[in-house]
């Protein structure tokens, strides 16, 4: 089973500050499979970004992902305040489909 | 519009049973795989099972396998899962959620055991 590590746990950044979320899968994935979901308190997870690099519909271009192999990367470029949320990154290119454990992205 | 509705959450005893459903619209439900997921209050997303597009494989996580039992009927354009043997770790929000790239989820509905 693939596992997935997210790194930092907790980020904490001010608005218009740059955010750099990491994903590391435990071997080689394709990035054809690899996801990013945000999620707010009390909501679903809406996906955000799939394989690795296609941004989800309703999501604005300074949300982007990046990476290959082992190592994948979710950057928001400038944050705004409804940014501030838990980050999945999630592998779903076989079963079972795994979850990294989340970033919450906070107000400093 | 792709849509998936899940229902029949609700509060029950430790050792007592539910039956979730989740209904498809919006796509040709009989052609993709199916997930259940969850997520306990406060925690991370949890995989829970998978099925096949005929049913033919299905694959559950340890935590639940030999209690929970996901079902399809695609003529009904409907997903299920009867859950057994309740216990107050399954306390979540279940999520339905299509296999396809990209995935598609529902809202959730939530699952609360609880003596």
């Amino acid at each position: 089973e693939i596992v997935l590590t997210q790194s930092p746990g907790t980020l904490s950044l001010s608005p218009g500050e740059r955010a750099t979320l990491s994903c590391r899968a435990s071997q080689s994935v394709s990035s054809s499979y690899l996801a990013w979901y945000q999620q707010k308190p009390g909501q679903a997870p809406r996906l955000l970004i799939y394989a690795a690099s296609s941004r989800a519909t309703g999501f604005p271009d300074r949300f982007s992902g990046s990476g290959s192999g082992t190592d994948f990367t979710l950057t928001i470029s400038r944050l705004e305040p409804e940014d501030f949320a838990v980050y999945y990154c999630q592998y779903y290119g076989r079963s079972p489909w795994t979850f990294g454990q989340g970033t919450k992205v906070e107000i400093k | 519009e792709v849509q998936l509705v899940e229902s029949g959450g609700g509060f029950v005893q430790p050792g007592g049973s539910l039956r979730l459903s989740c209904a498809a619209s919006g796509f040709t439900f009989s052609s993709y795989s199916m997930n259940w997921v969850r997520q306990a209050p406060g925690k991370g997303l949890e995989w829970v099972s998978y099925i096949s597009s005929g049913s033919s494989t299905i694959y559950y996580a340890d935590s639940v396998k030999g209690r929970f039992t996901i079902s399809r009927d695609n003529a009904k354009n409907s997903l299920y899962l009867q859950m057994d043997s309740l216990r107050a770790e399954d306390t979540a929000v279940y999520y339905c959620a299509r296999d396809s790239n990209p995935n598609y989820w529902g809202q959730g509905t939530l699952v609360t055991v609880s003596s």
